[in-house]
């Protein structure tokens, strides 16, 4: 069965550092793609940016990008010059790309932004 | 653009009782979702809709919930009847098409007492 695995339950930054929150998708498809979305604690999911195993670069989207690594099914979001806005929970989840491949979400990771 | 609308925002109900959530997609979105967020957990997804038609409802609990999009535009989710573990927030979701971006509506905490 597919699954998708975020390694850091919780993560402290300093204030203007980059980090790299880590996503695995465990699939036997070769076509795929992968989402990334950043939750609030008010609850409302935001989408950041995507990566299909098809696209020739690395994603980005102003200070988030990702470091997509085909052979290991990883895309890793990378987020530049830290803001405290960016605390918040942050979801890495496929789209589901077959009939076998279903719709899921990773179990997240707690970013807290330290000034 | 308007975003995915959800009401209500908060629910309180007891246990055996039913509730009902609703969601209007963004305008011209064919695929519409419902997802349930227990606290501490990523969104599990219940029901996908294209149009108003079911792709995916294989974790919906259908004893006891039940879901339809009328006229391929706005849908309803129901529990009944209700249980403790049924307390989470129920997202709301829609794209363009299958496997597009998802964006998602502001969620409806249900608490189950």
């Amino acid at each position: 069965a597919q699954k998708i695995t975020q390694t850091q339950p919780g993560m402290f930054v300093q204030e203007k550092e980059a980090v790299t929150l880590d996503c695995t998708y465990d699939t036997s498809d070769q076509s795929y793609g992968l989402f990334w979305y950043k939750q609030p604690s008010s609850g409302e999911m935001i989408f950041l940016i995507y990566q299909g195993s098809y696209d020739e670069q690395n994603a980005t989207e102003g200070r988030y990008s990702l470091n997509f690594q085909k052979a290991r099914k990883s895309a890793n979001l990378v987020i530049s010059a830290s803001q405290l806005g960016d605390s918040a929970m942050y979801f890495c989840a496929s789209p589901g790309y077959s009939s076998a491949s279903k719709i899921i979400f990773g179990s997240g990771t707690r970013l807290s932004i330290r000034p | 653009e308007a975003g995915v609308a959800q009401s209500p925002r908060y629910k309180i109900i007891e246990k055996r009782q039913s509730v009902a959530f609703w969601c209007n997609p963004i305008s011209g979105h064919a695929t519409l979702y419902w997802y349930q967020q227990i606290l501490g957990q990523g969104p599990k997804l219940l029901i996908q809709f294209q149009n108003n038609g079911v792709v995916d409802d294989s974790q919906l609990p259908k004893d006891r919930f039940s879901a339809e999009r009328l006229k391929g535009v706005d849908s309803t989710l129901k529990i009944q009847p209700a249980k403790l573990e049924d307390s989470a927030v129920y997202l709301c979701a829609s794209s363009l098409d299958l496997q597009e971006t998802q964006y998602f509506g502001p969620g409806t905490r249900l608490l189950v007492l």
